[in-house]
């Protein structure tokens, strides 16, 4: 079945620390992958995208993702988080020609001052 | 430049009653798609559009109707609330990949 896991439900991180969050997929086909960042009370906002290419993808706020097909991977970085960093973050998959997505359950990151 | 709105932002029905939350986008997009967020379980879809005039089941679309009248307008319904479905509601629409959100409409059920 397809599936997207974000095993780390809450990850707490000092400002100015590094950051990886981690997203596992399961698709049979070449993944169309997403990271979507959501602020409390607010919408989800895409981060970044892979559809083919470069396996190291550049996204807004200086965050960047690598795609493993090999660890069927699609893991978040970011070098140095800042305070306004805190939300919560979702990995998604698109599974079909419609464009439907699996989310992943989402990991909340919270910053250390 | 608007992109998704949804209304209204907040809503208490009691068991029972129906009501219709509205997502427009002006962006022209041909899918659109309704959501619903629970702590702990991501997102998951209810009901989808590929275009004026479709709508498609999605994961979870019991208890909910959708129209799509207008590309730029799909409404969700909900014809006879039910507390399971006490959530938050986020439309989005699509050129084809990546989704536009709407902030959501939050909805409680008494």
């Amino acid at each position: 079945a397809q599936s997207v896991t974000q095993p780390d439900i809450h990850i707490t991180v000092s400002e100015g620390a590094s950051l990886e969050l981690r997203c596992n997929y399961s698709y049979g086909a070449t993944p169309y992958l997403f990271w979507y960042v959501q602020s409390p009370g607010q919408g989800l906002q895409l981060l970044l995208k892979y559809f083919s290419g470069d396996t190291l993808v550049q996204g807004i706020k200086g965050f960047e993702a690598e795609f493993k097909r090999s660890q069927s991977s699609f893991n978040l970085r970011k070098p140095s988080v800042h305070w306004s960093d805190a939300a919560e973050y979702f990995c998604a998959v698109v599974v079909d020609s419609n464009y439907q997505l699996i989310w992943g359950a989402g990991t909340k990151l919270i910053i250390k001052p | 430049n608007a992109g998704v709105t949804q209304t209204p932002k907040f809503r208490v029905l009691k068991t029972g009653q129906s009501m219709t939350l509205l997502c427009a986008q002006d962006m022209n997009h041909e899918y659109m798609y309704w959501y619903r967020q629970d702590p702990g379980m991501g997102l998951r879809l209810i009901h989808y559009s590929v275009g004026e005039g479709t709508t498609a089941k999605g994961e979870v679309p019991d208890g909910y109707n959708v129209s799509r009248l207008k590309k730029q307008n799909f409404l969700l319904g909900l014809e006879s609330a039910a507390p399971s479905q006490t959530s938050v509601y986020f439309c989005a629409s699509s050129p084809a990949g990546e989704l536009f959100f709407g902030e959501g409409s939050r909805l409680t059920v008494l």
